[in-house]
């Protein structure tokens, strides 16, 4: 699977668009972007995947670059409870690599 | 709209002592996982099965038994608890695809485990 690179940390005010970053050079064309999440004490939340069309769902919006090197998580409107640490891993289609490897992730803080 | 439970939530052990986490899923998923979580080792995995009745190991198998008897339940065991398994446990699943892993894997809350 490709190697993924996040910023260690962002902020983000309260209400406003979060909007992480995520490189993956060496992305391969049957690899697709997914994004997890971890609330403190809690475990991990899926979030979103896709392949090269933009996607969004009712957490959050994924959108890929044309050349699919790197990608970006939008949290719409940023609350609270959106404070965790945000994971970006690229993993085949036929992947057959059982184990779901979490990088180190960017810290995330949302502040009132 | 359960998803993924884990019982216990918390458990304090002695060494030499055994236990079973329970994993339970309500999404009939095909595939379950448990992970352990330590400070800068992020998730490793232990064991994983990909169906009823069958169950494989992971990255880090030693000192823990699975079972899955049922499809909705993944089972960890410890035979003999040492400190080096003081963690926390997380269970996981996902949806069967052939012996492919790429569907998200949802996730439970974790049992908190320390052993004495």
């Amino acid at each position: 699977d490709a190697k993924t690179t996040q910023p260690t940390s962002m902020d983000c005010a309260e209400g406003r668009a979060a909007n992480l970053p995520c490189n993956h050079s060496t992305i391969s064309g049957n690899e697709y972007v997914y994004w997890y999440r971890q609330i403190h004490s809690q475990g991990p939340q899926y979030i979103i995947h896709g392949l090269k069309n933009n996607e969004t769902n009712e957490m959050a919006s994924l959108i890929i670059t044309e050349d699919r090197k790197s990608s970006t998580l939008i949290l719409p409107h940023a609350t609270l409870r959106d404070t965790a640490v945000y994971y970006c891993i690229v993993r085949a289609l036929s992947s057959n690599d059982y184990k779901l490897s979490f990088g180190a992730g960017t810290t995330v803080t949302v502040r009132a | 709209n359960a998803g993924v439970t884990q019982t216990p939530k918390f458990r304090v052990l002695k060494t030499g002592q055994s236990m079973t986490l329970l994993c339970a899923q309500d999404m009939n998923h095909e595939y379950m996982y448990w992970y352990r979580q330590d400070p800068g080792m992020g998730l490793r995995l232990i064991h994983y099965s990909v169906g009823e009745g069958t169950t494989a190991k992971g990255e880090v198998p030693d000192g823990y038994n699975v079972s899955r008897l049922k499809k909705q339940n993944f089972l960890l065991g410890l035979e003999s608890a040492a400190p080096s398994q003081t963690s926390v446990y997380f269970c996981a699943s996902s949806k069967g695809q052939g012996i492919r892993f790429n569907q998200p894997q949802h996730f439970g809350d974790g049992t908190r485990l320390s052993i004495l």
